[in-house]
């Protein structure tokens, strides 16, 4: 019973472009929805977040997206940077707990 | 800034051994938790905290106990430790229960490898 997925287990992307980076969810109490990036050898940093009752938030080069509806949400970084390689989780919250999803690995090249 | 310690980077065990995890935050912050992150699995959350002496099973409980004697430290105990025990364990903190808004900081793991 998976709540949380994230079909991309890894995504390569060349330096200055686009990277989406996405998450299905099955369950509708979800209030917040949060990204965290993990370094090798490092725990995961937040990064940003986003309300239920929102569809769109934006923090420099990261914005997330939220489709209620199809219960799935999209982190936007742009322009990519070698800086940005990492896993990235998305982790939506109830009551202060947070669902991890299985991560994925983004690697951005020169 | 919040600052999550834990107090092993790597730890190596021995079956059957009774091994303690600890942690430690900064913020006074109310809640704890304790994760383990294994390949293809993500974080799956163990136990949680919401205050002193107080504790509530995660997802995957079995084999662990844990105690919150002081709001600032939480410790993980694997009673009778197992080779499927072996993974990366995460600890971390956030401000108080029904602010789901407020994100959970870690600390740096503790790499676990059960002989």
């Amino acid at each position: 019973d998976q709540q949380v997925k994230q079909n991309s287990p890894s995504l390569s992307v060349q330096e200055g472009r686009i990277s989406i980076l996405n998450c299905d969810y099955t369950n509708s109490m979800f209030d917040y929805f949060l990204w965290y990036k993990k370094y090798p050898a490092e725990g995961p940093t937040f990064l940003i977040s986003i309300s239920s009752i929102k569809d769109k938030n934006e923090d420099g080069r990261f914005t997330v997206f939220l489709n209620k509806s199809a219960k799935h949400l999209s982190l936007h970084i742009v322009p990519s940077q070698p800086g940005d390689s990492a896993v990235y989780f998305c982790a939506p919250a109830h009551s202060d707990k947070l669902i991890f999803g299985t991560g994925t690995r983004l690697q951005v090249f020169p | 800034d919040v600052k999550v310690t834990q107090s092993s980077r790597y730890l190596v065990k021995r079956t059957g051994e009774k091994v303690f995890l600890e942690c430690v935050q900064d913020m006074d912050h109310e809640n704890m938790f304790w994760y383990r992150q294994d390949p293809g699995l993500g974080l799956r959350l163990i136990y949680f905290s919401y205050d002193v002496k107080m504790k509530e099973k995660g997802d995957i409980p079995e084999g662990y106990s844990v105690s919150r004697e002081k709001k600032e430290r939480f410790s993980l105990i694997l009673e009778s430790a197992s080779t499927n025990q072996t993974s990366m364990y995460l600890c971390a903190s956030s401000l108080s229960l029904g602010r789901s808004n407020q994100p959970q900081h870690f600390g740096d793991g503790t790499r676990l490898s059960i002989l």
